[in-house]
């Protein structure tokens, strides 16, 4: 079954610094990759997606970037702020046929002020 | 947030003894997922409904049981057959089609002792 590894575990940038997320997949099927982000407390939301048509997707201050002969995408946040202090898990999925997530064991990013 | 719903908040219950969590949807979404959230694993799939009457093992399916009678229902049984229940459980739906976002539940700790 597919498998998602996430780099690094934590993260400590300086505000107003950018800030990157690794993740790779096992399953050469997988066409759809969420970023999921959890602050403190409360329950994961998404924050941009990308599907395997795509190499990258913007979205103001976050973009996602995909190989897909790598098999390797990434989160990037620009000039960051202390609010996007939380934890960013990936995830790895093959929609339509089977639309459950298989996520990346998450990133604990510190945007220190 | 609001949506879905996961009662209750906190759960402790005696080794032994089985345990139902609730996670109730008013958004009108096909499928619904469980998964447990540890420290450093990330979101682990445990069961998933893509529709009423019908549900699929995830990842770590052993010593658990869910039944999807109504669409807005996907209770989660933590049997005492689960060797380590100690966690925080995490639900979710998702329209599926045309987004595939999950939209999570503000999630139950459960503390067997």
């Amino acid at each position: 079954g597919e498998n998602v590894e996430q780099h690094p575990s934590t993260l400590s940038v300086q505000e107003g610094d950018s800030a990157v997320i690794k993740c790779t997949y096992s399953d050469s099927a997988s066409n759809y990759f969420p970023w999921y982000k959890q602050e403190l407390g409360k329950r994961p939301q998404l924050i941009i997606d990308i599907r395997s048509n795509v190499g990258e997707k913007k979205d103001q201050r976050i973009a996602v970037t995909l190989n897909k002969t790598a098999k390797h995408f990434s989160l990037h946040i620009t000039e960051t702020q202390p609010e996007d202090s939380a934890v960013y898990f990936c995830a790895a999925s093959i929609i339509p046929i089977d639309n459950k997530l298989i996520f990346g064991t998450g990133t604990l990013l510190a945007v220190q002020p | 947030d609001g949506g879905i719903t996961q009662s209750p908040k906190y759960l402790f219950r005696k080794e032994g003894q089985n345990v139902t969590l609730s996670c109730e949807q008013n958004l009108n979404h096909d499928a619904m997922y469980w998964y447990r959230q540890d420290p450093g694993q990330g979101l682990r799939l445990i069961y998933y409904s893509q529709i009423v009457n019908d549900f699929q093992k995830g990842d770590i399916a052993e010593g658990y049981s869910v039944s999807r009678e109504k669409k807005e229902s996907f209770p989660l049984t933590v049997t005492s057959a689960q060797k380590n229940p100690t966690a925080f459980y995490l639900c979710a739906s998702s329209i599926d089609g045309v987004s595939y976002e999950q939209y999570f539940g503000p999630g139950t700790r459960l503390t067997v002792t």
